[in-house]
């Protein structure tokens, strides 16, 4: 069975604050890791897509990183606004050809 | 415009009615999928598609059924709607190193 983990489950800062989370996952035959984006009232959105050991991405004050030798991925926040307010879901494909398995998200609100 | 279509978005329906939401992509992606979102229980995945004729179950897939006979639509069936399945429902597809692309939604209701 394959779990991926999202840390915390709800994070509470001030408009200007940095801010990151964590996603953990298995990294035994690890493929690929997905960063989404879900406001209320929407669907979720599709930040990054990450597979190398390594590998960084940046999107505007949004980036991520990716250890697949250990299992896990930050995304970080730079100066949250109130519109970063959402929840951020990791997921993760281990073996090309595999489903997507999703985390249970981590709740960002952000307070002006 | 690349997009996954959902329809229909919102639907009422009573116990035992069979129902079908549809879901295309024009996107030619091989990958495609049924999620639920009930509140404090995230996404759940109902099946899955690697391709046509190829489907799979997810984590929630009793009293649902799907099919993949073209590689654009994959149509999500409720045979004998419950109570317990309304919910929030989400199609998506992606290609094999993509990220994936969600449709906006089907809200539905069984009484």
């Amino acid at each position: 069975i394959l779990n991926v983990e999202q840390s915390p489950q709800s994070l509470h800062v001030q408009e200007g604050d940095s801010t990151n989370f964590t996603c953990s996952f298995p990294s035994s035959n690890f493929y690929a890791l997905h960063w989404y984006r879900w406001e209320t009232a929407k669907s979720p959105e599709a930040l990054f897509v990450m597979t190398l050991n390594g590998d960084e991405k940046k999107k505007g004050r949004i980036s991520a990183t990716l250890n697949t030798k250990e299992g896990y991925s930050y995304l970080y926040i730079k100066g949250s606004q109130p519109e970063d307010s959402a929840t951020y879901l990791c997921a993760c494909i281990l073996e090309y050809g595999n489903k997507l398995v999703f985390g249970a998200g981590t709740i960002l609100r952000v307070k002006s | 415009e690349a997009q996954v279509t959902q329809n229909p978005r919102y639907l009422i329906t009573v116990t035992g009615k069979k129902l079908t939401v549809t879901c295309s992509q024009n996107m030619n992606h091989e990958y495609m999928s049924w999620y639920r979102q009930d509140p404090g229980l995230g996404l759940r995945q109902i099946y899955y598609s690697m391709n046509v004729e190829v489907t799979d179950k997810g984590d929630v897939p009793e009293g649902y059924k799907v099919s993949r006979k073209e590689k654009r639509n994959f149509p999500l069936i409720l045979e004998s709607p419950s109570p317990n399945q309304t919910s929030l429902y989400f199609c998506a597809s992606r290609g094999g190193s993509t990220s994936q692309y969600f449709g906006p939604g089907t809200r539905l209701l069984v009484l």
